[in-house]
């Protein structure tokens, strides 16, 4: 199985300002996948990063209030930009293991926006 | 599009009770469906899955059959345990291995 870390792990942070997140896998993935859970709501995925191209946005999320990158095959950041007590959620990245149809989660990031 | 429907909770249940969480999903070819489960102050783990038709996942306890026919994976437990309080999400994958997700099921077992 993969193991995931993410960081921070939580923030809390100024309306107007970005936070990126990192995410970090401990062995080399094609697919990462990021996803919001707003307060008592479901996950909601944001877009799927894969390494050597362009991230693929869901409806609803757009590059510029979520732009990723994902530099190598372990690793993606996800950044918030000009953040809303809207944008307060926790934010998860998983990953897809080809081998065995499983998605592993991240501990997730939980962003407050005051 | 592809969405999965699931039974609202809280469901609060007595230790050794049995326990079903109803799941639908949108029968848009033969997707891949999984339970997964956050309990409190935890991440998101993988408790089952099932990849087509028949399939019965198990796990702790749990268990899931993909039904096909009436487009259901329900969820269920024999005898819960107050360790089994979670919330339980119902997935189905879809075009490019992306989840969708069910609503969540908030279940919480006294003693």
């Amino acid at each position: 199985s993969a193991v995931i870390s993410q960081k921070p792990s939580r923030d809390i942070c100024q309306r107007g300002t970005s936070l990126t997140i990192q995410c970090q896998v401990d062995s080399q993935v094609t697919m990462m996948f990021w996803y919001r859970q707003q307060p008592g709501q479901s996950l909601t995925l944001i877009a799927t990063a894969n390494q050597g191209s362009e991230a693929t946005y869901e409806s609803g999320f757009v590059i510029d209030k979520f732009p990723i990158s994902r530099p190598n095959l372990t690793f993606s950041t996800l950044t918030v930009s000009n953040m809303s007590p809207e944008d307060s959620s926790i934010y998860l990245c998983s990953v897809e293991d080809d081998r065995v149809t499983k998605q592993y989660f991240g501990p997730g990031t939980r962003l407050t926006v005051t | 599009g592809d969405s999965v429907t699931q039974m609202e909770g809280p469901v609060t249940l007595s230790e050794e009770a049995f326990l079903t969480i109803n799941c639908t999903y949108t029968a848009t070819g033969y997707p891949s469906l999984f339970w997964y489960v956050q309990y409190p102050g935890e991440g998101l783990q993988l408790l089952l899955k099932a990849t087509k038709a028949d399939d019965k996942g198990s796990n702790k306890g749990f268990e899931a059959t993909y039904r096909k026919e009436t487009t259901s994976f329900h969820l269920e437990k024999g005898s819960v345990q107050v360790s089994d309080s979670a919330v339980y999400f119902c997935a189905r994958a879809a075009a490019g291995n992306k989840l969708t997700f069910g609503g969540g099921t908030r279940v919480l077992v006294k003693p």
